[in-house]
């Protein structure tokens, strides 16, 4: 069974400008959740997905966008990019929402902002 | 809201010594789930526990979740050089599907 894929794998963006990454989850696999991964910060939860809806949003502002389609994969948006957004972005999934469900993580986007 | 708190931030054992992260909350967690990210790589899931005082092997690795599911510890017996990478600990907030990662364990092992 493939992994979970994430699309690019590297981006180099400039201050203002915005980006898409996108998430193919495990087939089969309904959620899709992303993070931020900083060295400073860690890990953080942006959103979660699953059936098209957002479930669950993370503290993060309203620049971080993101969608989900009727076959689960999901995209990320990120508008007026600040350096601060420079990160690794990951996508996760499980079968199912809500609690006790194991997350399988992508390779992630590293996401630079110049 | 909900934190998890994980220490130490980084250790560095030799091959052989053991090793020990620790999480902690000041709330009561629904779950634990523990992650290994290898360097350069994702987190990958290594085990859940949800009952309190619940206690699970795998190999040489022993998770435990305390009695007042508010702490949770990974302890590896003999490290190897295979066992360096960061380890998470990670807990659901609330009935959602929102995860609550600790800052993570940066664990480097001498050869």
């Amino acid at each position: 069974k493939a992994g979970v894929t994430q699309t690019p794998r590297y981006l180099i963006k400039t201050r203002g400008q915005q980006v898409t990454l996108s998430c193919s989850p495990i087939s089969g696999h309904r959620s899709v959740s992303w993070y931020q991964q900083t060295p400073g910060q860690g890990l953080q939860f942006l959103f979660e997905y699953f059936s098209e809806t957002q479930r669950n949003k993370g503290n993060f502002p309203g620049r971080f966008s993101g969608r989900q389609f009727s076959n689960s994969r999901s995209e990320m948006n990120v508008s007026t990019l600040e350096l601060g957004d420079s990160a690794l972005y990951l996508c996760a999934s499980s079968q199912g929402t809500g609690q006790f469900q194991p997350q399988h993580f992508g390779d992630g986007t590293r996401l630079s902002i110049l | 809201g909900q934190q998890v708190m994980q220490i130490p931030q980084y250790q560095h054992v030799q091959e052989g010594e053991d090793f020990t992260t620790y999480c902690n909350s000041s709330t009561t967690l629904s779950n634990i789930q523990w992650y290994k990210q290898r360097p350069g790589g994702h987190p990958v899931f290594l085990i859940q526990l949800v009952k309190s005082g619940e206690v699970k092997k795998q190999k040489r690795l022993t998770f435990q979740f305390g009695e007042a599911k508010k702490n949770s510890s990974l302890h590896i017996t003999a490290t190897q050089t295979t066992d360096v990478g960061t380890y998470f600990c990670a807990s659901h907030s609330g009935n959602t599907g929102k995860l609550i990662f600790g800052q993570g364990t940066t664990l480097q092992v001498k050869p």
